[in-house]
């Protein structure tokens, strides 16, 4: 399968507790991006990579949130001390670098911190 | 304030008629346009899309319609089928997506009754 994957698939934490995803885009895609999204609401744009470059952050990605795509190809999303506020699903999407070109999103990340 | 708008959260169509969703824009640099299905659990799944230079574009039982001036545009499902029930989202971008974000609706939940 050559999709968008997303690891793990549900994460359950205590408030105060770092959590980490992980998401691996399509092969050829240069582009990779984080989205969250919560109960009625869309997809809400927290970050993007070009390659292993950072060059979008959403005001929504507080100091909390780190992410990091090292190699230019798998993704990490990283959030310290986690909130009640956080829980979520975090999606991850990647595309290919040219104009009109659409995004696909992996199955997300449910997060629920307790 | 939300630049990508569907005011419908809902609708309900009957086997094999017609489904229109809505969608509204207020950012006048907005040049491409797509729309996304998501089942529950899933990622969103892309559908179609629409650059700013048409106002119109198909592909099988989808058509999605641009109105520029109205800042409207309109996904058309026909026929309609039970398999199609899911939430829709708009989403929009500037400079055909090379800016990087997408920007999303609440999303239309649609049921499509045998």
């Amino acid at each position: 399968d050559t999709g968008v994957s997303q690891d793990p698939r549900h994460k359950i934490t205590k408030r105060g507790q770092n959590v980490t995803f992980r998401c691996d885009p399509i092969s050829e895609h240069n582009r990779l991006y984080w989205y969250r999204q919560t109960l009625g609401q869309g997809p809400e744009f927290l970050t993007y990579f070009q390659n292993e470059a950072q060059l979008e952050k959403s005001r929504l990605l507080s100091d909390r949130f780190s992410a990091e795509r090292p190699k230019g190809s798998f993704s990490t999303l990283e959030i310290q001390r986690t909130e009640q506020g956080d829980s979520a699903m975090y999606l991850c999407a990647s595309s290919l670098d040219f104009m009109d070109n659409e995004q696909f999103f992996g199955p997300g990340t449910r997060l629920t911190v307790l | 304030d939300q630049q990508v708008k569907q005011n419908s959260p809902s609708l309900s169509v009957q086997e094999g008629r017609i489904s229109i969703l809505n969608c509204d824009y207020t950012n006048s640099m907005f040049d491409y346009f797509l729309w996304y299905k998501k089942y529950p659990a899933e990622g969103p799944t892309f559908l179609i899309s629409i650059s700013s230079i048409k106002d119109k574009n198909e592909d099988g039982r989808f058509t999605v319609f641009l109105n520029k001036s109205a800042k409207h545009l309109s996904l058309h499902i026909v026929p309609s089928q039970p398999g199609d029930s899911a939430v829709y989202f708009c989403a929009a971008s500037v400079d055909g997506g090379s800016q990087g974000n997408l920007i999303f609706g609440k999303g239309t939940k649609l049921s499509v009754k045998p």
